[in-house]
């Protein structure tokens, strides 16, 4: 079972609501990432955080915004998201950059 | 089983049969490299990894190889068994970027 919790594990969200995406991982791992994947694709990176402090962001769309509030701690707010933004969202974690990425079971998101 | 080429989709075999998973990385400063299932519904599960230092690595009933100077990659799954049915991804890792790259996948399906 994987160590990285997210939550919701469902959520469907209308195209005009504000949404949370929350992660949380107790390993002590200090790099905390943000993938997207739609189906039958591999995952794809949209934002890396080491030390609570955003490292990559990969040129993701302003109605996605991500917080780490703590080093256990990952968000991922959402608000006036397009239906093509529904997919699986994953949260990960590394003890630093560079190392072993564990990924949580991811949050699937659906945009009517 | 043996998959033929690189960037194979898909691949059967039998159960007990051994599986073999082929990926191809594209970055020659690549360091680090993972292996990830993902189950349908699931988040990609670690599997094993190779550090660019060394060309082999065994864990339970899958061995990493690593050819550098192909830049190619590949999973040996010993005794195929039902439960090893999923999506295989391939990632590679650039040393401090936190940037983790995924090859497109290969579904494998063992049939019993």
């Amino acid at each position: 079972d994987t160590e990285v919790t997210q939550t919701p594990k469902h959520l469907v969200m209308g195209m005009t609501n504000k949404k949370s995406l929350k992660c949380e991982q107790h390993m002590g791992h200090r790099a905390m990432y943000w993938y997207k994947q739609k189906a039958k694709k591999p995952p794809e990176l949209m934002f890396v955080y080491s030390y609570e402090k955003l490292s990559i962001n990969e040129s993701v769309p302003s109605r996605f915004s991500p917080e780490c509030p703590n080093s256990s701690l990952l968000n991922l707010h959402l608000h006036a998201l397009q239906p093509e933004d529904s997919a699986l969202y994953l949260c990960a974690s590394s003890q630093v950059l560079g190392n072993t990425i564990y990924f949580g079971e991811g949050s699937w998101l659906t945009v009517v | 089983g043996e998959s033929v080429g690189l960037h194979l989709p898909t691949l059967s075999v039998q159960e007990g049969d051994n599986s073999i998973i082929n990926c191809a990385y594209s970055n020659s400063a690549s360091d680090y490299f993972i292996w990830y299932k993902q189950e349908s519904g699931k988040g990609p599960q670690f599997i094993i990894d190779i550090r660019s230092n060394m060309d082999k690595r065994q864990g339970q009933r899958v061995t990493v190889l690593l050819n550098k100077t192909v830049k190619h990659l590949s999973l040996q799954i010993a005794a195929t068994q039902p439960g090893d049915s999923a999506v295989y991804f391939c990632a590679e890792n650039i040393w401090q970027g936190g940037k983790l790259i995924f090859g497109q996948g290969t579904e494998l399906s063992v049939k019993p």
